[in-house]
């Protein structure tokens, strides 16, 4: 069975930092592209980043409100995903779910997902 | 950035009625559109990829059809457990995009 369990959320200060991390199980995590998506309080879902798999070369991409603030990456070895987040601001509270994506029908969907976990960004 | 617009925004129907929701893009994405469904307090859930393909274990009730810039997602006969908000997302170009949603409620 596929699990992706999300960790690290709390309360953190605008301009701080907070690294989630997601630990899968149940698959290859090395041949997958993994995403992170998050939730605003009673908003829409936004995509953060993606990190390809190690087979193409653990390459990322990243929305516009995240560039050069959140780093994705992946350690192959503990099945874990992680997402590094810099210069907090009040607009980065959300729910933050990691999901996997695997590739069919040309591209790679976000077929599973974590349960989230809960970033407050607030003094 | 592609630019996905959902309509209707809020949809209230009734069990058994068939809905039909709408997903334009900004811009041609061929067929590289997915549907979800997110129920209160829960992850999404993948209903649709390549913008007609329905995901493993979804029921059949759920279609979707489309390619370019216009899509929909179709429930042919609204179950209690369809209440719920569809968001459809584009995978044609970086950065991925969501569209702002749909919530189906009961009427």
């Amino acid at each position: 069975e596929v699990q992706l369990v999300e960790s690290g959320g709390g309360l953190v200060q605008p301009g701080g930092s907070l690294r989630l991390s997601c630990a899968v199980s149940g698959f290859t995590f090395s041949d997958y592209y993994m995403d992170w998506v998050r939730q605003a309080p009673g908003k829409g879902l936004e995509w953060v980043g993606r990190i390809r798999s190690k087979r193409d070369g653990n390459t990322t991409e990243y929305a516009a409100s995240v560039k050069g603030r959140f780093i994705i990456s992946r350690d192959d070895s503990k099945n874990s995903l992680y997402l590094q987040m810099n210069s907090l601001k009040t607009e980065d509270t959300a729910v933050y779910y990691c999901a996997r994506a695997p590739y069919i029908g040309g591209r790679c969907y976000s077929g599973d997902w974590g349960q989230g976990t809960l970033v407050t960004v607030s003094s | 950035d592609i630019q996905l617009t959902q309509s209707p925004s809020f949809l209230s129907a009734s069990v058994g009625d068939r809905v039909t929701l709408t997903c334009r893009a900004s811009q041609d994405i061929s067929s590289y559109l997915a549907w979800y469904q997110q129920r209160p307090g829960k992850a999404p859930k993948l209903l649709i990829y390549a913008a007609s393909s329905l995901q493993s274990g979804v029921p059949s009730r759920f279609s979707g059809s489309g390619s370019g810039t216009e899509f929909t997602l179709t429930i042919s006969s609204l179950q209690p457990e369809d209440f719920a908000t569809y968001y459809c997302q584009q995978l044609n170009n970086y950065p991925l995009t969501f569209g702002g949603g749909t919530k189906v409620e009961i009427k």
